[in-house]
């Protein structure tokens, strides 16, 4: 079965409103979660690291302000996309690293539409 | 940057094995090689994994060249379930600690 939860799975918004994505880890505690985002017909790129207890760490060209990740607890990382534009309609999908296992487990994704 | 390089596509018939290649030529000693696929509008899915020997599980094998510079995954027999973008990823670690970069994968198209 998953081990990792994404909610909403789909999500439709007014441009300039703030969505909340989240990403649950259901059978382990995770210190760090990652999320990606993949546009149409592209591959997924890494957006950030989430780190539990720290501040998450950005990839180059990311707006952290604008991208706000809290990973409130060792199952829980959430990704807030604010004031979204039409321009942040994509696929978000987070993955989680898991102690003893070499792969990692990927999040069902989050299809968002900003009208 | 990549640091694979796939076919953009392939097709296979059901029932047939599918053969993906993938060039890792700049592969480190200690870099293993991932399979990760991607059916659409899902998250990647783990497949296989190796460093230098060949491995197989119930998904798939992975044929790794002996100089490490190229794999093969290989689906032994292809449904229309296996339609999907397949991902070959390296990495310089095992276990999670890693994070996946990937390129464009090879789109598979599994047809009857």
């Amino acid at each position: 079965g998953a081990v990792v939860s994404q909610h909403p799975s789909w999500v439709i918004c007014k441009s300039g409103t703030s969505v909340k994505i989240e990403c649950r880890s259901l059978d382990f505690q995770a210190t760090t979660m990652f999320w990606y985002r993949q546009f149409p017909k592209q591959s997924l790129m890494l957006m950030a690291t989430s780190n539990e207890g720290s501040k998450a760490t950005y990839e180059q060209g990311v707006e952290k302000d604008k991208f706000l990740i809290n990973h409130a607890s060792l199952t829980l990382s959430t990704l807030t996309v604010t004031s979204a534009h039409p321009e942040d309609s994509s696929f978000y999908i987070c993955s989680v690293p898991r102690e003893g296992y070499n792969e990692q487990f990927f999040g069902p994704g989050t299809r968002l539409t900003v009208l | 940057d990549a640091k694979t390089t796939q076919p953009t596509s392939m097709d296979c018939a059901e029932g047939r094995a599918a053969n993906l290649p993938c060039n890792h030529s700049t592969i480190s000693g200690n870099e293993y090689v991932y399979w990760y696929r991607q059916i659409h509008s899902q998250g990647p899915q783990y497949i296989i994994h190796g460093l230098k020997n060949n491995e197989t599980n119930e998904m798939a094998s992975l044929i790794i060249t002996e100089d490490r510079k190229s794999s093969t995954l290989i689906l032994p027999h292809a449904t229309l379930r296996d339609t999907a973008v397949y991902y070959c990823i390296v990495s310089p670690a095992s276990g999670g600690s890693y994070i996946p970069t990937f390129g464009r994968g090879t789109s598979l198209i599994v047809h009857p």
